[in-house]
């Protein structure tokens, strides 16, 4: 299965940008990069998704080098509700059709007021 | 819309029964997958459904089972839980399989004694 890497913690003052790196060396070419985020005692929240062109959604930006084998998601001003653990996860076909998240153990933002 | 519904939140079983937990996903979503989460694991797929077929199973054993109605509703159902168990069940929908999001439920909090 392919993988992701990701530091275990950053921090973020308010209200500045927060850039989140993630590698997935092993990246193929049919495999999407998502990004989840959680808070304590809910479950998973979508952020963003791409292939191959960086995104833009009300949320956050996600930049996607050349050679695919990392990304970066960027939350442009980072508010208290933003502190969460963040999953960089590859959506890999897994064959017949077949499409699975594969989660690490993310990164815990935690935002500074 | 209404999100992802999970029933019910919390569950208490005693260790040899089965249970079942229930997945609607939103409506139009016709990609069901299932995951359990553990402070040691983390969050590990269980398998996924479409088209009320079980399109892909994770790594776990054949006490773990579920299904999909013609109206994209799931269900899994463990038998013979064993104290292991006792986890975060999430289930998340997408509208189709591969290129989308997913929408992740509050989760059912398992627990075996």
């Amino acid at each position: 299965d392919a993988k992701t890497t990701q530091p275990n913690s950053m921090e973020s003052n308010e209200e500045e940008p927060v850039h989140l790196p993630c590698n997935h060396s092993t990246i193929s070419g049919t495999d999407y990069i998502h990004w989840y985020r959680q808070l304590p005692s809910q479950g998973p929240e979508y952020v963003i998704h791409g292939l191959t062109s960086n995104v833009n959604n009300r949320m956050a930006s996600l930049a996607i080098a050349e050679d695919r084998k990392s990304s970066t998601l960027i939350l442009h001003r980072a508010t208290l509700r933003d502190a969460a653990v963040y999953y960089c996860i590859l959506l890999a076909y897994s064959g017949a059709g077949s499409y699975q998240l594969t989660f690490g153990k993310g990164t815990k933002l935690s935002v500074i007021p | 819309k209404a999100g992802v519904t999970q029933t019910p939140r919390y569950l208490i079983k005693t260790r040899g029964q089965q249970v079942t937990l229930s997945c609607s996903p939103i409506s139009g979503h016709r990609s069901v997958s299932w995951y359990q989460q553990t402070p040691g694991q983390g969050l590990q797929f269980l398998f996924e459904y479409f088209s009320e077929t079980q399109r892909n199973k994770g790594n776990f054993p054949g006490r773990f089972s579920g299904r999909q109605f013609s109206n994209s509703r799931s269900e899994m159902n463990v038998s013979t839980l064993e104290l292991g168990d006792s986890a975060l069940y999430l289930c998340a929908s997408s509208l189709e399989r591969g290129r989308y999001g997913y929408t992740f439920g509050s989760g059912t909090r398992l627990t075996v004694v």
